[in-house]
């Protein structure tokens, strides 16, 4: 049972460089959320999908773009990479909006731009 | 006041101690409460929804308290292995996503 599955893991960009971040989940969840997690700040929300064709922003969207490609797939990007960006993101499912039953954590990506 | 407050710690207890962490929201109408563990370098794990009523799973026990809009978290008989970060989460504003603390972090030493 792989819940939610992120890729890649790791990463190192240039500034400027662009990347996309792959998440799946193989629950039959409805919503699908991207975190980014800095030391001293939390978990903040970046973009989230409370259902399939939908996307709405965050406390933090600034320099991100998603996609909700099928009801399984929730994808953030980042057009032109900058060093405040370098953090470690999660991607998290639920089976409704507002996770009243809470959500589902990916294993994170660890991004670091230089 | 920030919509969801932790102490941050860390919290320093021996193992077979209890320890309670407190968590202040900001939202009267907020309606999903949980607390999160969540290991270093890893990612956020539910450890307990937190009822109207409290409720208990084995060694924890979380409570709500709506009017003065705080939730608690009990851990009896520490063990090393319960040393982690503890998130408070609260439904934000809208209802449509949740809103995580910034966590308590707890040591548990032998």
């Amino acid at each position: 049972n792989a819940g939610v599955t992120q890729t890649p893991k790791f990463q190192v960009l240039k500034t400027g460089q662009s990347m996309t971040l792959q998440c799946a989940q193989d629950m039959n969840h409805n919503s699908m959320y991207w975190y980014r997690q800095d030391p001293g700040m939390g978990l903040r929300l970046i973009y989230y999908s409370a259902s399939e064709g939908t996307t709405d922003k965050g406390e933090v969207p600034n320099g991100y773009n998603v996609s909700r490609l099928n009801k399984r797939e929730f994808s953030l990007r980042l057009e032109s990479a900058a060093p405040s960006q370098t953090s470690v993101y999660f991607c998290a499912s639920s089976e409704a909006p507002g996770g009243g039953y809470g959500y589902t954590f990916g294993s994170g990506t660890r991004l670091t731009v230089v | 006041r920030k919509e969801v407050e932790q102490d941050p710690g860390p919290f320093n207890v021996p193992e077979g101690a209890t320890v309670a962490f407190n968590c202040t929201y900001s939202n009267s109408a907020s309606q999903s409460f949980f607390w999160y563990r969540q290991d270093c370098r890893k990612e956020p794990k539910l450890l307990m929804s937190v009822y109207s009523s409290g409720n208990e799973d084995g060694r924890f026990t979380a409570q709500l308290n709506r009017a003065s809009q705080y939730i608690s978290l009990l851990i009896r008989d520490s063990k090393l292995s319960d040393s982690a970060t503890y998130l408070c989460v609260v439904n934000g504003r809208g209802y449509s996503t949740l809103t995580f603390g910034k966590g308590t972090m707890l040591l548990v030493s032998p």
